[in-house]
């Protein structure tokens, strides 16, 4: 199975601020790597698709880039509404892993 | 409106089977995949399995084989994901998500609300 690994597991920031999350897989990928994010009671909601595309409807202060076995996602000013958990996750083989997620915080 | 409706939380005693349904709308729902994940109380995402509509093929997480049976009914688009055996690792949230291909990259864009599944003597 593909291993993936989120960075950091959580961070504190304000409204405004730029923030960054990695994901590294245990093996390449391609650019088969997807970005969710998940508020507390809901489902996760798809963001970026195919490492770098943003999913219809997705704001875009949100982008992706990265491809092989490294990946970010990166908010560019952060609202009050993105303070949520995100998730990477593969589509390359079966089975399909997440990220076990990076909590994004009001500091 | 597209969307997938999942029954509601169940309460299960150890060694029974839990079954939840993902009823689809607004869609084809023969034309996509559903996919089955779970999610135990503050943790990540588990991928357990997909069911193909079409023609009922499936395949499971080698995890849960043996364990788990997805299966479908065309005539109310609906899908089901039953688990046997249950113990108290598999209390979790379970969700079924639409398996779609955007620009060739395989994605979970439509997800249903969630079932809350308890395992409890």
């Amino acid at each position: 199975d593909i291993q993936m690994t989120q960075s950091p597991s959580s961070l504190s920031a304000s409204v405004g601020d730029r923030v960054t999350i990695t994901c590294r897989a245990s093996q390449s990928v391609t650019s088969k790597l997807n970005w969710y994010q998940q508020k507390p009671g809901k489902a996760p909601n798809l963001l970026i698709y195919g490492a770098s595309s943003l999913q219809r409807g997705v704001p875009t202060r949100f982008s992706g880039s990265g491809s092989g076995t490294f990946f970010t996602l990166t908010i560019t000013s952060l609202q009050s509404e993105d303070f949520a958990t995100y998730y990477c996750q593969q589509s390359f083989s079966l089975p399909r892993t997440f990220g076990q997620g990076t909590k994004v915080e009001m500091k | 409106q597209v969307q997938l409706v999942q029954s509601g939380a169940e309460v299960k005693t150890p060694g029974a089977s839990a079954k939840v349904s993902c009823k689809a709308s607004g869609y084809s729902f023969n034309v996509y995949y559903i996919h089955w994940m779970r999610q135990a109380p503050g943790q990540g995402l588990e991928w357990m399995g997909w069911i193909v509509p079409n023609n009922g093929g499936t395949k499971y997480a080698q995890k849960f084989e043996g364990r788990v049976t997805m299966t479908r009914d065309t005539s109310i688009n609906t899908a089901y994901m039953e688990l046997s055996r249950l113990s108290a690792d598999d209390a979790a949230v379970y969700y079924c998500a639409r398996g779609i291909l955007l620009s060739g990259f395989g994605a979970f864009d439509l997800w249903g609300q969630g079932t809350a599944v308890t395992v409890s003597s």
